[in-house]
């Protein structure tokens, strides 16, 4: 079966402007959870969709958001972006919600460069 | 609280063994392993999800201590294709639902 999909995998985008990240769940997943990966801050939780709400958040200022739609399809947006900004945002699909009792599949990431 | 782990890299030459330590000061009530090489998407080992338990596929295992809060991952007669960023994962709750919690993983070099 088809994989989890980010698109687009790569942005180049000025300081101020915003961004919108995209990712395709596994078919029958309805979790989505998101992370900004940096260097030496490993894989850093922004948050978790499951069934088009919002279960958790991340320790991200307000300028982070996100949202899933029915299909579980989810969109990460970035307002007024800031060079601190630029990371490898990775989504990951899972069956259940939470992490407990089933395995996360990553997509292959949004390389978000800010300058 | 993201868990610790360590060593936070080793390089390793080929045929060797390798320990990657996973712990946290909350409760774990499961314990996952991704790797990832570089430039690609952090991919699934395995999942622990008991206290006591023992996985392995291949030469790579792993075990879960839940009385000590803490897991480890074994590479025994490490190959090249072993190298690459693990990292152990738990649902932790701060506050509302659990959410899948990583560390900051281990670097692991393979050299020949």
């Amino acid at each position: 079966k088809a994989g989890v999909t980010q698109t687009p995998r790569y942005l180049i985008k000025t300081r101020g402007q915003q961004v919108t990240l995209s990712c395709s769940p596994i078919s029958g997943h309805r979790s989505v959870s998101w992370y900004q990966q940096t260097p030496g801050q490993g894989l850093q939780f922004l948050f978790e969709y499951f069934s088009e709400t919002q279960r958790n958040k991340g320790n991200f200022p307000g300028r982070f958001s996100g949202r899933q739609f029915s299909n579980s399809r989810s969109e990460m947006n970035v307002s007024t972006l800031e060079l601190g900004d630029s990371a490898l945002y990775l989504c990951a699909s899972s069956l259940r919600a939470g992490g407990k009792h089933t395995e996360a599949f990553f997509g292959q990431g949004t390389r978000l460069t800010v300058v | 609280q993201q868990p610790v782990q360590s060593p936070q890299a080793v390089i390793l030459r080929e045929g060797e063994d390798a320990v990657i330590n996973c712990s946290s000061s909350k409760a774990l009530y499961s314990v996952h392993w991704y790797r990832q090489k570089h430039g690609e998407a952090p991919v699934f080992l395995m999942i622990l999800l008991k206290g006591g338990e023992q996985k392995g596929h291949d030469k790579i295992s792993a075990s879960f201590n839940e009385k000590k809060q803490q897991s480890s991952l074994y590479l025994t007669a490490s190959q090249l294709s072993y190298s690459g960023t693990y990292f152990c994962g738990t649902p932790l709750r701060d506050f509302g639902n659990e959410k899948l919690t990583f560390g900051t993983g281990t670097r692991l070099t393979i050299i020949p």
